[in-house]
């Protein structure tokens, strides 16, 4: 069958750094997809990591590796606003998007 | 309007009732989707449809009853649902190109509780 892991929940202090990671097991790949969903509200787009490597964007980056079948966002200098769940989704052979259940970041002061 | 929007935001209903999930996107896309959220479990697709073409239904009970009128527009009718069915229903939009995969637009959801 077809599995995304990520840690249900995780704790994380403002200006720190923390690293959300997900291994997955699926049939194919066509790319791996992170979300970002505050409580309440729509899932939105984050990152899209296709090739191996670092993409980095802002305060946020996403690893890929193919051949280990993992995925990791970087949050760097954590604020309040970025707690939220971050969902990672793998598009399969068939172009299918399968959904980890998210990990719930909770910032504290 | 822009990008996805969701009506209603909440809703309580019986379990005899029936009700009706609306979805509108304005991003000029070809492909809709309809998912279940629930607690600590990952997003369940429920339905797709591309242009306007019911293209994947994963097994889902026909109490759930999605419709496409057009591009822009999806709906989900609602009849008879049982309590388990309480969850947080997400809309999203997509624009398809062949052999690749391009991100979904979420809609802000409905939460639905079924008494």
């Amino acid at each position: 069958g077809q599995n995304i892991d990520q840690p249900t929940e995780m704790t994380a202090t403002e200006g720190a750094i923390v690293q959300i990671n997900c291994t997955y097991q699926t049939s194919g790949f066509n790319g791996l997809f992170w979300y970002q969903q505050h409580a309440g509200e729509a899932p939105t787009f984050l990152s899209y990591n296709v090739l191996d490597g670092l993409e980095e964007k802002g305060r946020f980056s996403s690893f890929l590796s193919r051949s280990k079948g993992y995925s990791y966002l970087l949050l760097k200098e954590l604020q309040m606003k970025d707690s939220a769940s971050y969902l990672c989704a793998v598009v399969d052979s068939n172009y299918q998007l399968i959904w980890g259940a998210g990990t719930k970041l909770i910032i504290k002061p | 309007e822009t990008g996805v929007t969701q009506t209603p935001r909440h809703l309580v209903m019986g379990m005899t009732n029936k009700k009706s999930l609306k979805c509108e996107q304005h991003l000029g896309h070809n492909a809709m989707y309809w998912y279940k959220q629930s607690a600590k479990k990952p997003l369940e697709l429920m339905f797709v449809y591309s242009l306007e073409e019911r293209v994947e239904n994963n097994s889902v009970p026909s109490r759930f009853s999605p419709e496409c009128p057009n591009s822009s527009h999806l709906f989900l009718h609602l009849h008879t649902l049982q309590p388990e069915d309480s969850a947080l229903y997400l809309c999203a939009s997509s624009q398809l190109a062949g052999g690749s995969y391009n991100e979904q637009f979420f809609g802000p959801g409905t939460r639905l509780t079924v008494l």
